[in-house]
């Protein structure tokens, strides 16, 4: 089953207005997660480093102003778009690494797409 | 920088058919893993294989195979007798430790994408 878990799987927002998406580690912690975001027919783009318990670092071009992560405890971190507008329309996925097994393990949500009308 | 090409933005196969998806890939790190991820039209990423930089071996999953050569930076992967259910977009992956080694969390840096598409 899954180990991440993300909500909404896919949300329809006015514009203007802010829209939560919640990341979830179902069966372990996860002291980082990282956000991703996907244009249509594109590749997946690194948005921001989620760290429990400090500030989220965010990549170059991404407004920390307008996608508010907040990663409160070990096994969750949200992504709040606020003020939301159509060109944030977009699907949003998170990951996660379980960091008790050996390797390199990154579980990712199912993801969330977001539709701003 | 770390940085992963796949070359192919598109392509489209008969059914039964064998194809190959291309991967090429940038790094420093003498240490790092790379992905191969399938991704349907739901959107949802399936998660395909695993490699590691101290693994050169060639994996064969059922019908899927892959071919790591780090002499080249290359990793691709091959579908064999393709399939119809095999029509999505693949994604090759590279990831890089964040925090301190061996206790830190892992990001990704995604190729374009190939979309393949399995013909009847």
């Amino acid at each position: 089953g899954a180990v991440v878990s993300q909500h909404p799987s896919r949300v329809i927002c006015k514009s203007g207005t802010s829209v939560k998406i919640e990341c979830r580690s179902l069966d372990f912690q996860a002291t980082t997660m990282f956000w991703y975001r996907q244009f249509p027919k594109k590749s997946l783009m690194l948005m921001a480093t989620s760290n429990e318990g400090s500030k989220a670092t965010y990549e170059q071009g991404v407004e920390k102003d307008k996608f508010l992560i907040n990663h409160a405890s070990l096994t969750l971190s949200t992504l709040t778009v606020t003020s939301a507008h159509p060109e944030d329309s977009s699907f949003y996925i998170c990951s996660a690494s379980d960091l008790r097994q050996s390797g390199n393990t990154i579980y990712f949500g199912e993801g969330s797409w977001l539709t701003v009308v | 920088a770390q940085k992963v090409t796949q070359a192919q933005t598109e392509i489209s196969v008969v059914e039964k058919e064998d194809v190959t998806l291309d991967c090429v890939y940038e790094t420093r790190d003498t240490t790092y893993y790379l992905f191969w991820y399938k991704q349907p039209p739901s959107g949802e990423l399936v998660f395909l294989i695993r490699r590691n930089s101290f693994d050169e071996q060639n994996e064969i999953s059922g019908r899927y195979s892959w071919n790591f050569q780090k002499s080249t930076s290359s990793f691709n992967f091959t579908i064999t007798a393709s399939q119809v259910v095999d029509s999505a977009v693949y994604f090759c992956a590279l990831s890089e430790e964040v925090g301190y080694s061996g206790a830190g969390s892992y990001q990704l840096t995604f190729g374009k994408g190939t979309k393949l598409s399995v013909i009847p």
